[in-house]
């Protein structure tokens, strides 16, 4: 089955502008969760959505949003972007699988942005 | 707030176990995970477990929980080359009524041939 898809790949914007990332899960999954990975804060968690629901967030700002809709695609929004924003943003895609019942979760490549 | 600690490297020899320590503070923790992230390649989910589990094998694939001690181990047996990578630990807990992911800084594994 095709993998976790992520758009863009790579972006630059300039500080005090918005951003809009897209996540595509994996055929099936449901559920899509967020995170923010920097050389200096590592591997952040920012929010997981299910069944277009945000069920669980992290500890950012509320300048980072986001949402999902009926086919289970994700979109995380930044706004008024800040330096500190730059990072690689990798988004998840996961589910049970059926017969097993064991939990399986994929990421995608990730957006790399870059704030100037 | 949730804090998850582990050593920044270990090196060890092909063929060799190599062992992967994590500790974590939150007592709500339910689900523990350990991921995989080579260079260029992502990241990856290798294995979880769930907090009243004390053991889980899957392969070469061995997690150890403590949960008393609140400790995490990863033991990956007869280490590959192909094994090298930064390992991630992490854990699921309760944070004000939803519920948080809180990632190691990671085990930067190197495999000597």
């Amino acid at each position: 089955k095709a993998g976790v898809t992520q758009t863009p790949r790579y972006l630059i914007k300039t500080r005090g502008q918005q951003v809009t990332l897209s996540c595509s899960p994996i055929s099936g999954h449901r559920s899509v969760s967020w995170y923010q990975q920097t050389p200096g804060q590592g591997l952040q968690f920012l929010f997981e959505y299910f069944s277009e629901t945000q069920r669980n967030k992290g500890n950012f700002p509320g300048r980072f949003s986001g949402r999902q809709f009926s086919n289970s695609r994700s979109e995380m929004n930044v706004s008024t972007l800040e330096l500190g924003d730059s990072a690689l943003y990798l988004c998840a895609s996961s589910g049970w699988e059926t017969g097993t019942a064991s939990y399986e979760q994929y990421f995608g490549p990730g957006t790399r942005l870059t704030v100037t | 707030g949730e804090d998850v600690e582990q050593s920044l490297f270990l090196s060890v020899r092909e063929g060799d176990s190599s062992v992967i320590n994590c500790t974590y503070t939150d007592s709500s923790s339910t689900y523990l995970y350990w991921y995989k992230q080579e260079p260029g390649a992502g990241l990856q989910l290798l294995t979880y477990i769930f907090s009243n589990m004390d053991m889980k094998q899957d392969q070469r694939l061995t997690v150890l929980l403590n949960k008393k001690d609140k400790h995490l181990s990863l033991r990956i047996a007869d280490t590959q080359t192909g094994d090298s990578a930064i390992y991630f630990c992490a854990a699921r807990g309760d944070s004000g009524g939803y519920q948080k992911v809180t990632f190691g800084t990671g085990t930067k594994l190197q495999v000597i041939p």
